[in-house]
């Protein structure tokens, strides 16, 4: 069975701090991976999808960049957090096909003062 | 633009009755419909999903009602659970990928 992994569960960080957020999934190949951000009550926000190794799309302009190394490692980075960047981030895996189910990991929460 | 909106921010139920949750779309090529159920602090859960090519999906105490002609599905939750208390979330695809969301709602099941 599939299983999909976020770490760290929780960060907190300063403003102008780096930021390194992990997602890997397991028992799956050539998945369509996706990085999520749910601002306090509120929806879900799509913020980077990755149909293959090294390909990368944004949905919105902000200060976070994704990258995807490898088949099932998916990677959201920001080189200056802003305090703006606090929420709880969700990566998401799907199987390619013409009506993707996606399924998420458990998020991580990152506070930044 | 909102193209999945759930009017509704909160709902409570009594357990043991029906939960509905609605959503409606303005997207018309939209072809793939999903609920799912979130806790605090985790993840969403994948509950059930509907082809527009059908107009009822049922799971277990899940169902799900699409109305196309109106561009509305429902989340029927038949009996309702004290655990069924989340915030749930339609969302909606065209021809795969790039799921988009409601905004949720909150359900509340008093026992």
């Amino acid at each position: 069975s599939q299983t999909i992994h976020q770490w760290p569960a929780t960060l907190v960080q300063p403003v102008g701090s780096p930021l390194s957020l992990e997602c890997t999934v397991e028992g799956t190949s050539n998945p369509n991976l996706y990085w999520y951000r749910q601002a306090a009550g509120r929806g879900l926000q799509l913020l980077f999808y990755s149909v293959g190794i090294g390909q990368i799309s944004s949905e919105v302009p902000q200060n976070l960049s994704a990258s995807r190394p490898q088949d099932r490692q998916f990677i959201l980075s920001s080189k200056k957090l802003l305090l703006s960047d606090s929420g709880f981030y969700l990566c998401a895996w799907g199987p390619k096909g013409p009506q993707e189910t996606q399924y998420f990991g458990p998020g991580t929460r990152l506070l930044v003062l | 633009d909102q193209q999945v909106k759930q009017n509704s921010p909160s709902l409570s139920v009594q357990e043991g009755r029906i939960s509905i949750l609605n959503c409606d779309y303005t997207n018309s090529m939209f072809d793939y419909f999903l609920w799912y159920k979130k806790y605090p602090a985790e993840g969403p859960t994948f509950l059930i999903s509907i082809s527009s090519i059908k107009d009822k999906n049922e799971d277990g105490r899940f169902t799900v009602f699409l109305n196309k002609s109106a561009k509305h599905l429902s989340l029927h939750i038949v009996p309702s659970q004290p655990g069924d208390s989340a915030v749930y979330f339609c969302a909606a695809s065209k021809h795969g990928n790039k799921l988009v969301f409601g905004a949720g709602t909150i359900l509340r099941v008093k026992s």
